[in-house]
This record gives structure tokens, sequence and C-alpha cells, in this order.
């Protein structure tokens, strides 16, 4: 167990139709990183939040958002779900809010999202 | 632009043989190298990562990876593999605002 907690395992949805994923970071850690991983794409970044407030911003489609909340928890919103947007999506957390790329991540299990 | 390039998408070993997985990278200054591992049905975690200093670096699990800048090559290895180190692979560069990552490369051991 990482510590990264990320709900739901799987989620089964149809095309147009809006999900929410949630995060948990590890215990003491600030930082929430969204990637996602498909076939095709490989691992992608999304977005990083540090403490309630978007530190970097990746590859993310304008039907996608996310927030972090004063818990420190993290959801990742998708909305008029597409087929292609079936993945694996992976949450991630580190300690610091340091650019992104210069952070030790821990991930999540990941949440296995299929849109039918 | 950063990228990173794994150019072996699928690697077979036996069991008890040395391992190198090749991993070559584009990035404008010094960057920060890392490898992680993926399970089946797990999230990926960190072998071992390069910031700067000794360029042999040692990590989890006996992997090791060596970075070599004249190469832009940040290669990892193993002398003896085990059947419990089926996974896949994914080296990782990060830049300024992000971490990027390589397509992976997916490692079976044979008995």
């Amino acid at each position: 167990d990482s510590g990264v907690t990320q709900t739901p395992k799987h989620l089964i949805t149809a095309t147009g139709q809006r999900v929410t994923l949630r995060c948990s970071p590890r215990s003491g850690d600030l930082s929430v990183y969204w990637y996602q991983q498909s076939l095709d794409q490989g691992l992608q970044f999304l977005i990083q939040y540090y403490n309630g407030e978007e530190r970097a911003k990746g590859n993310i489609l304008e039907r996608f958002s996310a927030q972090q909340f004063p818990d420190l928890h993290s959801e990742l919103n998708l909305s008029s779900l597409e087929l292609g947007d079936s993945a694996l999506y992976f949450c991630a957390s580190s300690p610091q809010g340091m650019t992104a790329g210069a952070n030790v991540l821990t991930f999540g299990a990941g949440s296995r999202l299929t849109v039918l | 632009a950063q990228s990173v390039t794994q150019p072996d998408i699928h690697i077979t070993v036996s069991e008890g043989a040395s391992l190198e997985l090749r991993c070559n990278y584009s990035y404008g200054a010094t960057p920060y190298l890392f490898w992680y591992v993926q399970s089946p049905g797990q999230g990926l975690q960190l072998l071992l990562k390069y910031f700067s200093g000794d360029t042999l670096v040692q990590g989890i699990k006996g992997f090791e990876a060596e970075f070599k800048r004249s190469q832009s090559s940040f290669n990892l290895r193993k002398p003896s593999v085990h059947w419990s180190d089926a996974a896949e692979y994914f080296c990782a560069v990060g830049g300024y605002n992000k971490l990027i990552f390589g397509a992976g490369t997916r490692l079976a051991v044979h008995p």
C-alpha cells in the first residue's frame, strides 16, 4: 500500500456522461498529480495541485477539470465522455510543491475508466 | 522539448541473467531522471532517481542506473534477475514543470 488512495478502482459509463475520480494523497504530502495511462498515448501528465492551488498543467482536455480541497484530497472531473477517454487514471502525491519535474512521486493504484 | 525514448518495448530474460533496460532522454539542461516500475494492477513505484552527483545510482530491489551525459542516457541494470522482477519499467525525465515518462519496457522472466 503506497498510502495514496484512489476511488473508484473501476468505473464503466456511457459516452456523453460525467464522472468524478477521487484521490487522497499520502499523509503529509501537499502536492497531487493526475496522470492518464492509455495504450496509444502512454502515461500523460494532466495536472498538478499544491496545497489547493494549481501548480502545473499538462495535456488536460477542456472537458476535464480538477481541484484540490482544503483537506488535500483531489477530484478529477471528466465530462462529455468519449470512447477515447477510456484509460487508467493515476493520482500521485509528493511532499513538496516544487515544479512537477523535480519531485519524487508516490502513485496510487489507479482508477480504470471504461467508456462504452 | 523534453522527451524520453525507451527503445525496447518487450524484453525477455532468463531468471538469474543480467538485465539492462535502455533509456535516452532529450532535455536542454541537466535533467532529473527516474526509473519507475509498474506491476500488473498496481501503480508505479520509484526504483531510483538521479538529481546530481555520482552518476551511478543505486535503487531498491538490487537495481542501479548510470547517467551518461555524453550519450543522453540513463540505463537501468540488474546483475541477476528474479522472476518477481517481471513488470513494466518506465524511465522518466523531470523538467521545469512536468515529469515526462517513456513508453515503457515490458520485462518477461523465463524460469
